[in-house]
């Protein structure tokens, strides 16, 4: 079936480091895949999306390329801020329009 | 702006009871959808529905049930409440089936089941 393993955290990070979070997908056909971002209290916003391979999702100075040969879509930031610590996931919707969340992965940034 | 509501933010209630969770949303969005979301398991869906008065089962729906009387509106039902429900569920709204169509989130309702 579809699924989306994320790497675990929860990664700590002091400001203006550079941020990777692993995410890989299993699918059948071709998925459209997502980071979504929760801040504390608050519901899911999407952050950015890619729908088909090579594609190129960015927004807020996060990137994240679509890598179908790796099956991978995994989300960077060159230099994070506090502001930026919340919980990330990553998603993908398939062809059958299964949506597929991973487990998340909290984001720390101190000062 | 798409904008989903959930009527609660928290609610604390007891084992047994009968509880509702509502949600609305203003985009006239065909596709509701509800979640719990547990520390390490990510989203899991519970139902969701694609238009009126009609509803499939996600994931996990054994304990819930859902309605959906009116576009707008998705209620979640608990018709007999368990601590093993203590958890945060979210309400999202999408339109359409395209695989690139975006899911759009409410804040959530926290909810403690004594």
């Amino acid at each position: 079936g579809n699924s989306v393993t994320q790497m675990e955290g929860p990664v700590t990070l002091s400001e203006e480091a550079f941020l990777t979070i692993n995410c890989t997908y299993t699918a059948t056909g071709y998925p459209s895949l997502f980071w979504y971002v929760q801040y504390p209290g608050e519901g899911l916003q999407l952050l950015l999306k890619a729908t088909k391979a090579d594609d190129k999702g960015s927004n807020k100075g996060f990137e994240a390329t679509y890598r179908k040969e790796t099956t991978s879509f995994h989300l960077e930031k060159g230099s994070v801020q506090v502001s930026d610590s919340a919980v990330y996931f990553c998603a993908l919707r398939a062809n059958n329009n299964d949506m597929r969340f991973g487990a998340g992965t909290r984001l720390t940034v101190k000062p | 702006d798409v904008k989903v509501t959930q009527s609660s933010r928290y609610l604390v209630k007891r084992t047994g009871e009968k509880v509702f969770l509502e949600c609305v949303q203003d985009m006239d969005h065909e596709n509701m959808f509800w979640y719990r979301q547990d520390p390490g398991l990510g989203l899991r869906l519970i139902y969701f529905s694609y238009d009126v008065k009609m509803k499939e089962k996600g994931d996990i729906p054994e304990g819930y049930s859902v309605s959906r009387e009116k576009k707008e509106r998705f209620s979640l039902i608990l018709e007999s409440a368990s601590t093993n429900q203590t958890s945060m569920y979210l309400c999202a709204s999408s339109s359409g089936r395209r695989v690139k169509n975006i899911q759009y989130f409410g804040a959530g309702t926290r909810l403690s089941v004594l």
